[in-house]
C-alpha cells in the first residue's frame, strides 16, 4: 500500500490566521482526499482532490475556507483558513489503495490542530 | 444515502475476554466494507477489509463477516489485550475505485488487566 507524509503533525494557532497542511504520497494516485476528525467524533470527508481540476467539496465545506491544491499526482494541500476555536481538529488526508477502492485506504498520520 | 452504524462506546472489557463491536450499513449498491483502528495519538490503520458478501476479512486475531442479508460487518475478536485498546471505525466504500469513504461513529474500546 502507499506511504503517506503528512505535516505538520501538530500545531497550535492564533484565531484568524491560516494553516497549510501538506501530503506527500510515495506513488502516483489519481485521487487524495482530506478529512476532518473533530475531538470525539468520527471522520467527515471534506473535499476530494483530484490532480489537474478543482477539488470537489462535501456538503458543508467551501473553497474559500478549504483551499485545496493539487499540482500533481504525488502531493496536495489542505489549507484552512481564517480559523476560528471550531476549527480545532484531527486533518487527516488519505488515498485509495493502489488497485482499486477494495484495496483499501491508506492514512497520513495526520495533523492536530488547536485554534486559540 | 450511505451509511454505517456503530454500538456506541466506551467498551470496557477484561484482558482475554471475547469482543464483539456491533456495525450495520446502509447502500444504494454494492459496497466493500472496512474496520479501521486508531490507536491513541496515532492516525488510522487498515484493520481488515471485505469486498462481497460471505468474505470473511481477519487480521491481528480479529474478524469481520459480510452479511448482505443483515447488511451488517460486526467486529470480533475471542480474546483481547490491553495493546488493543484503541477506536474502532467501520466504514464503506462502494466499489469500482475512487469512491469516498463512509465511516461510522467509532467505537472505544477498554481493555483492562
Amino acid at each position: 500500500s502507499a506511504v503517506i507524509s503528512q505535516k505538520p503533525s501538530r500545531d497550535i494557532c492564533q484565531r484568524g490566521t491560516s494553516l497549510t497542511i501538506q501530503c506527500q504520497v510515495d506513488s502516483q494516485v489519481t485521487m487524495m482526499f482530506w478529512y476532518r476528525q473533530q475531538p470525539g467524533q468520527s471522520l467527515t470527508l471534506i473535499a476530494t482532490a483530484n490532480q489537474g481540476s478543482e477539488a470537489t467539496y462535501e456538503s458543508g465545506f467551501v473553497i474559500d475556507k478549504f483551499p485545496i491544491s493539487r499540482p500533481n499526482l504525488t502531493f496536495s494541500t489542505l489549507t484552512v483558513s481564517n480559523m476560528s476555536p471550531e476549527d480545532s481538529s484531527i486533518y487527516l488526508c488519505s488515498v485509495e489503495g493502489l488497485g482499486t477502492g477494495s484495496d483499501g485506504y491508506t492514512f497520513g498520520s495526520g495533523t492536530r490542530l488547536t485554534v486559540v | 444515502g450511505n451509511s454505517v452504524t456503530q454500538m456506541e462506546g466506551p467498551v470496557t472489557l477484561s484482558e482475554e475476554a471475547f469482543l464483539t463491536i456491533n456495525c450495520t450499513y446502509t447502500a444504494t449498491g454494492y459496497p466493500s466494507l472496512f474496520w479501521y483502528v486508531q490507536y491513541p495519538g496515532e492516525g488510522l490503520q487498515l484493520l481488515l477489509k471485505a469486498t462481497k458478501a460471505d468474505d470473511k476479512g481477519s487480521n491481528k486475531g480479529f474478524e469481520a463477516t459480510y452479511r448482505k442479508e443483515t447488511t451488517s460487518f460486526h467486529l470480533e475478536k475471542g480474546s483481547v489485550q490491553v495493546s488493543d485498546s484503541a477506536v474502532y471505525f467501520c466504514a464503506l466504500s462502494l466499489t469500482g475505485g475512487g469512491n469516498k469513504l463512509t465511516f461510522g461513529t467509532g467505537t472505544q474500546l477498554k481493555v483492562e488487566l
